[in-house]
């Protein structure tokens, strides 16, 4: 099955940095998708992204298919922005995860 | 948005006996539903997908009778975990789909402690 690595397993910000989180995975995907996993288990979807770029607010999330890797972008990071975010392709494959840490 | 809502939140109950873990959608039809078990700090591992109406697909590793899936409407799954022992102590979570959405939306998870 495909593997998902994602980079990097941990960062910690000051409130309001910017940070890039890295997903590659080890063949063609048709769906590739970010989660934010809370504090308190929580998950939410993010971005359904097989390819190209998307934006929602302070985040976007880029997709290069034919590299196979996607990119997260936090932009003005928050203190509410930490957990840990996932990339998971079909088959339901998740990423191992990056745990963010924003500090006030 | 899409709704899907897993309880109970939080469970512990005693080496022998089983627990059921309800996942519902709420606001749409989920054709499909997948579930899921995270340890402690680490990723989720997809344990089976259930389809609406037919038997689930367990992952490699996951043994059926031990965790019994059942998707008999389209807006409930349940997983039966029988006769629990402490090492099946874990965070359990579901999600759901349907055909012709994109994305999945996950259950809030339920935490089982199994004493």
């Amino acid at each position: 099955g495909i593997q998902v690595e994602q980079s990097p397993p941990d960062l910690i910000l000051q409130e309001g940095a910017n940070s890039t989180l890295r997903c590659n995975f080890s063949d063609s995907v048709n769906n590739l998708q970010w989660f934010h996993q809370n504090p308190w288990g929580q998950l939410i979807n993010l971005f359904y992204i097989p390819s190209g770029t998307k934006q929602n607010g302070r985040l976007s999330a880029t997709t290069v298919a034919t590299e196979r890797y996607s990119l997260l972008y936090i932009s003005s990071s928050q203190t509410t922005d930490s957990g840990v975010y996932f990339c998971a392709s079909e088959g339901q494959r998740f990423g191992a995860g990056t745990r963010l840490t924003v500090k006030p | 948005g899409a709704v899907v809502s897993q309880h109970p939140s939080r469970v512990i109950c005693k080496s022998g006996t089983s627990v059921k873990i309800e996942c519902r959608s709420l606001d749409f039809q989920a054709t499909t539903m997948f579930w899921y078990r995270q340890f402690p700090k680490q990723s989720l591992m997809l344990m089976a997908t259930s389809n609406e109406g037919s038997k689930a697909t367990y992952e490699q590793g996951v043994e059926k009778d031990k965790f019994l899936i059942n998707h008999a409407s389209l807006t409930l799954s349940t997983l039966t975990v029988t006769s629990a022992h402490p090492e099946d102590s874990s965070f359990y979570i579901c999600s759901a789909t349907a055909t012709g959405r994109y994305g999945y939306t996950f259950g809030s998870g339920t935490r089982l402690t199994v004493v």
